[in-house]
């Protein structure tokens, strides 16, 4: 049983515009929840994350966006950019707990 | 460098052949994990330690698999009796305690068993 999923196994988007990545969980202990973002042949590296007592962070061009009711998250992209092709993992993580359950991740491709 | 530090980078073996990874984390992290990853998935979490003790390990996980710590520093995971089903990347991660902690990742061991 899947706790994490990544639906979309691919996405691909013009330079310049919006990048949608989204992310279900179905875990209702799950209260912390991180994007990292990984390169081929390198471990993933973090991107950003969120508490379960928001429903929005931003940290520059990214904007991580958190709906508890529908156990949804999605990660915004403005303006994308060819260097943001990468491998998109969400993972998430419960109160006092050392590990995150990821999921499958997105392969994100950012046309010029 | 600073970061998390894996070795080998990759490793080939012959099936039923034992190896040993290693894992130097961030020096003021105490938390450190490994994660296995195959191809088309996310990282599946093996074990994790905090300073010396192993505090949690994936029910998933063989018996074939062991990990240590031993002076809450850098960490090492065994493999015994490797079977072509382990041909994975096992990645290495750390960070600090606390409720809400990002993990740093290593650049991983890919292992392959023939």
């Amino acid at each position: 049983d899947q706790q994490v999923k990544q639906n979309s196994p691919s996405l691909s988007v013009q330079e310049g515009r919006i990048s949608i990545l989204n992310c279900d969980y179905t875990n209702s202990m799950f209260d912390y929840f991180l994007w990292y973002k990984k390169y081929p042949a390198e471990g993933p590296t973090f991107l950003i994350s969120i508490s379960s007592i928001k429903d929005k962070n931003e940290d520059g061009r990214f904007t991580v966006f958190l709906n508890k009711s529908a156990k949804h998250l999605s990660l915004h992209i403005v303006p994308s950019q060819p260097g943001d092709s990468a491998v998109y993992f969400c993972a998430a993580k419960g109160t006092n707990a050392g590990k995150s359950t990821f999921g499958d991740g997105t392969t994100l491709t950012v046309k010029p | 460098d600073t970061g998390v530090s894996q070795d080998p980078r990759h490793k080939i073996t012959k099936r039923g052949q034992n190896v040993t990874f290693r894992c130097d984390p961030i020096s003021e992290h105490n938390r450190l994990y490994w994660y296995r990853q195959t191809l088309g998935q996310g990282p599946e979490f093996l074990t994790y330690f905090q300073n010396e003790a192993q505090l949690e390990k994936s029910r998933l996980l063989s018996d074939r698999f062991s990990a240590e710590r031993p002076k809450g520093s850098f960490s090492t995971l065994e493999i015994q009796r490797t079977e072509q089903g382990d041909s994975a990347m096992y990645l290495c991660a750390s960070s600090l305690t606390g409720v809400n902690t990002e993990a740093f990742f290593g650049q991983g061991t890919r292992l392959t068993v023939v």
